[in-house]
């Protein structure tokens, strides 16, 4: 089956400060989404972003589908940033079944 | 749009006892899917429907669990005979075919087994 690496793991940052968050995926998909979880564990999706660019406020996401990447841009990093940071993917010729990478714990100190 | 609905937020039960979650998707998807995922890990996928149809059970949905969707709106998942490796969240998902948003996900379910 498909492949999604994230990196880095684990990632501490001081409020205010980017970051940039990378998944990568070793097939062709047909949707791509990012998630944040949050410590009560809610999911909450993102960026829907099997290509292009898309921002929504603090938080930019790029996915370049030839090259098999997605990367999550998080500017002026804030505490309730913190949470693990999901890639998920749905592989083409499968149009349902989201796998998804192991996630980057992020943690934001004040 | 209330979102997806999970009840209830945590469960406890003592090995072998049997378990019922419960999952409202958003009203108009049609597609419902339930993740499992243990701590340090992504979900894993579970089973999914279309409608009320199961069209899919992965090989970690051993026979201690059944999952329905009566009438292809809220879902059901059973877990009979409780063990230990049960304990975990369980994740339900919504998504409409062909509407280009992806999955939106429940708050979970958090399963101990004790």
């Amino acid at each position: 089956g498909i492949q999604v690496e994230q990196s880095p793991p684990d990632l501490i940052l001081q409020e205010g400060a980017n970051s940039t968050l990378r998944c990568n995926f070793s097939d062709s998909v047909n949707n791509l989404q990012w998630f944040h979880q949050n410590p009560w564990g809610q999911l909450i999706n993102l960026f829907y972003i099997p290509s292009g660019t898309k921002q929504n406020g603090r938080l930019s996401a790029t996915t370049v589908a030839t090259e098999r990447y997605s990367l999550l841009y998080i500017s002026s990093s804030q505490t309730t940033d913190s949470g693990v940071y999901f890639c998920a993917v749905v592989p083409r010729g499968s149009n349902y079944k989201l796998t998804f990478g192991k996630g980057t714990l992020l943690t934001v100190n004040p | 749009d209330t979102g997806v609905s999970q009840n209830p937020r945590h469960k406890i039960t003592k090995r072998g006892q049997n378990v019922t979650f419960r999952c409202d998707p958003i009203s108009e998807h049609n597609r419902l899917y339930w993740y499992r995922q243990t701590l340090g890990q992504g979900p894993e996928f579970l089973t999914y429907f279309q409608n009320e149809a199961q069209l899919e059970k992965s090989r970690l949905l051993s026979d201690r669990f059944s999952a329905e969707r009566p009438k292809g709106s809220f879902s059901t998942l059973e877990i009979q005979r409780t063990e230990q490796g049960d304990s975990a969240m369980y994740l339900c998902a919504s998504s409409l075919t062909g509407k280009g948003d992806g999955y939106t996900f429940g708050s979970g379910t958090r399963l101990t087994v004790v």
